[in-house]
């Protein structure tokens, strides 16, 4: 049963802290997103990746926010340096585009980041 | 005005009737719309997506999209307490990969 997998699944750290966060999308996908998820703000995209080159990443602060795909087994997502006001799940979605776009996200269990 | 309004309920609906969820959007050149569902403390999961005006039937799923009046509903019939979540509403414009969400509406079904 192929899934996208997220670690940690849970993050406390004080402000300040670098935070990393790591995706493995399922195997033979080529698409990899990253969300944020807040109760005010809904999902919002950070970044995606097409064949781990970065598409669009004009939803992510740039100042404190780095996403790379080092190869195509692993995506990561770091904040340096955390604040309070990133606390949220960070999810990675994974998809096979085969053509112009794909339909289908799987999103991965999310990371719960709690920044004190 | 946000790129997708959904109602954040909460909905509550008593189990075996239809529950109706509502969606706008505000980008004209939208295409591809869809709609997830993600429990509670769960990640979102895809359980429909519709394309072209009118409706589209999958279980005891409806999806219907009026592009003219840029509005998009999810209707459930025969809803169970199972079907107890918040629904999310997307939309994709053809070519590109964002899909943009709305902040979702809860649904209670009660048994």
């Amino acid at each position: 049963d192929a899934r996208v997998t997220q670690t940690p699944r849970h993050k406390v750290t004080e402000m300040g802290q670098e935070v990393t966060m790591r995706c493995q999308p399922i195997l033979g996908h080529n698409t990899v997103f990253w969300y944020r998820q807040t109760m005010m703000q809904g999902l919002e995209l950070l970044a995606y990746f097409r064949n781990r080159a970065p598409l669009d990443d004009s939803g992510m602060p740039k100042d404190r926010f780095s996403a790379e795909m080092p190869d195509a087994t692993l995506a990561t997502l770091k904040i340096q340096p955390s604040e309070p006001r990133d606390s949220a799940v960070y999810f990675c979605a994974s998809g096979l585009v085969q053509g112009v776009s794909t339909d289908t996200q799987y999103f991965g269990p999310g990371t719960r980041l709690t920044v004190l | 005005q946000k790129e997708v309004e959904q109602n954040s309920g909460p909905l509550s609906v008593p189990e075996g009737a239809i529950a109706s969820l509502n969606c706008t959007y505000s980008d004209r050149v939208s295409q591809s719309f869809f709609w997830y569902r993600q429990y509670s403390g769960k990640s979102p999961e895809l359980i429909m997506s519709i394309y072209s005006n009118g409706d589209k039937e999958d279980g005891r799923f409806t999806a219907q999209l009026n592009k003219a009046s840029q509005y998009v509903s999810l209707l459930i019939r025969d809803s169970q307490p199972s079907d107890s979540a918040t629904y999310l509403c997307a939309f994709r414009t053809h070519g590109y990969q964002k899909v943009t969400f709305g902040t979702g509406t809860k649904l209670q079904v009660i048994p």
